[in-house]
């Protein structure tokens, strides 16, 4: 089975703070995703990569930014951290074929205080 | 751009009802189309999937069937149980790397 897997489930992080969301997938796939999910808004494309090192900014990118430089790992990083940040974030990867699904981790409930 | 357009929910049914959640796409070509469904406090997991027209896809009794003609990829389910309780998304995929994924629709079924 393919596992993508976020690092913390909840978080609570204070306002200014710099955050980090962790997302590992095992199965060699080379697009991951970061998305958040608000009530009313469905998901939200943040940031993608496509390989190593390799990044696109999504529909919402201000206030966020990304590392890749495993293949496997996919970070999110918060700069620094302010009360509109709260939300679920949902980390995803596939593989390039169009015809593939996304696999998507557990998700994080982060709050910001 | 490519885009998703599904049902507003919420939806509340009594269990052993029909199910039908609409859902229409935007985009050129031939995409990818899926459905997911999300419990709460989870993650998305897919639930079904056809990748061309006129293809259906199902699983656990959902089933939902790929319409170039109408531009749409109706979910289905004949009879729904209180464990299929959850929020359903209707997503794309086209020759690019992105998903683009509806609103979502939450579904209630009471016993």
């Amino acid at each position: 089975d393919v596992k993508v897997t976020q690092s913390s489930r909840y978080l609570v992080k204070r306002t200014g703070e710099k955050v980090f969301l962790e997302c590992v997938q095992d199965m060699d796939h080379e697009n991951m995703f970061w998305y958040r999910q608000d009530p009313g808004l469905g998901l939200r494309l943040i940031y993608f990569s496509y390989d190593v090192k390799m990044k696109e900014k999504g529909d919402i990118p201000e206030g966020y930014s990304v590392s890749r430089e495993k293949k496997e790992r996919f970070s999110l990083i918060l700069e620094s951290a302010s009360t509109n940040q709260t939300s679920m974030y949902l980390c995803a990867s596939s593989l390039i074929q169009v015809n593939t699904e996304a696999f998507f981790g557990q998700g994080t409930r982060l709050t910001v205080v | 751009g490519d885009s998703v357009t599904q049902m507003e929910g919420p939806v509340t049914l009594s269990e052993e009802a029909f199910l039908t959640i609409n859902c229409t796409y935007t985009a050129t070509g031939y995409p990818s189309l899926f459905w997911y469904v999300q419990y709460p406090g989870e993650g998305l997991q897919l639930l079904l999937k056809a990748t061309k027209a006129d293809d259906k896809g199902s699983n656990k009794g959902f089933e939902a069937t790929y319409r170039k003609e109408t531009t749409s990829f109706h979910l289905e389910k004949g009879s729904v149980q209180v464990s299929d309780s959850a929020v359903y998304f209707c997503a794309l995929r086209n020759t690019g790397n992105q998903f683009y994924f509806g609103t979502g629709t939450s579904l209630t079924v009471i016993p």
